[in-house]
């Protein structure tokens, strides 16, 4: 099956600053590609659906200037966190659709101290 | 709009004994159902889907789940169960191709 990767696994970032993550489609072109919020012993909670060379879509309640995104090509998604909080630190996960599948990354763990 | 529900937050089997993780959905219009599992900080794996025609769907692991229209509903099996299946399961379904509602997952705990 596709295979999608995810940069970093995991990082540890101080409150203020920002993180970029990294969302990858290896073996396929992905126009869109979905990101997800999952909190511990929780549900994954779908954040913004990327749109390669388009703004992105973001869900309800999400905060489109605090969670910037930008597809600049058919096989990267990146997802910032700007002005980082504790309350942000979670785990991130992106996904995308290939032939009527959807392919997960493996997630990035994101602790903000 | 769609919506999940898992019934069980946990559940505890034992080794090689059956398991029955139970889901519900409501929508409005026809669905595409999905299980997905979840190892410990690890992204999500598909088991199976059901996308039409049959409505007892098999899937990776030994897994079957049953569409069943009138309940509304897409419960997962296994026969027997592995140390191996210890792991967080999810339900989901979509409208259309691409943006995913999640159950809020059962974590199953198998014990020797």
């Amino acid at each position: 099956g596709a295979v999608v990767s995810q940069h970093p696994s995991r990082v540890i970032c101080k409150s203020g600053t920002s993180v970029k993550i990294e969302c990858r489609s290896l073996d396929f072109q992905a126009t869109t590609m979905f990101w997800y919020r999952q909190f511990p012993k929780q549900s994954l909670m779908l954040m913004a659906t990327s749109n390669e060379g388009s703004k992105a879509t973001y869900e309800q309640g999400v905060e489109k200037d605090k969670f910037l995104i930008n597809h600049a090509s058919l096989t990267l998604s990146t997802l910032t966190v700007t002005s980082a909080h504790p309350e942000d630190s979670s785990f991130y996960i992106c996904s995308s659709d290939s032939g009527g599948e959807q392919y997960f990354g493996p997630g990035t763990r994101l602790t903000v101290t | 709009a769609q919506s999940v529900t898992q019934l069980d937050s946990q559940v505890p089997v034992f080794e090689e004994a059956p398991v029955e993780l139970r889901c519900n959905y409501s929508s409005s219009v026809s669905v595409y159902l999905f299980w997905y599992v979840q190892y410990p900080n690890q992204g999500l794996q598909l088991l199976l889907k059901y996308l039409s025609g049959s409505t007892l769907v098999k899937g990776i692991n030994g897994f079957e789940a049953e569409f069943n229209k009138s309940q509304t509903s897409f419960h997962l099996r296994k026969p027997s169960v592995h140390i191996s299946d210890t792991a967080e399961y999810f339900c989901a379904v979509t409208d259309s191709w691409g943006k995913l509602q999640f159950g809020a997952g059962t974590q199953v705990v198998v014990t020797p």
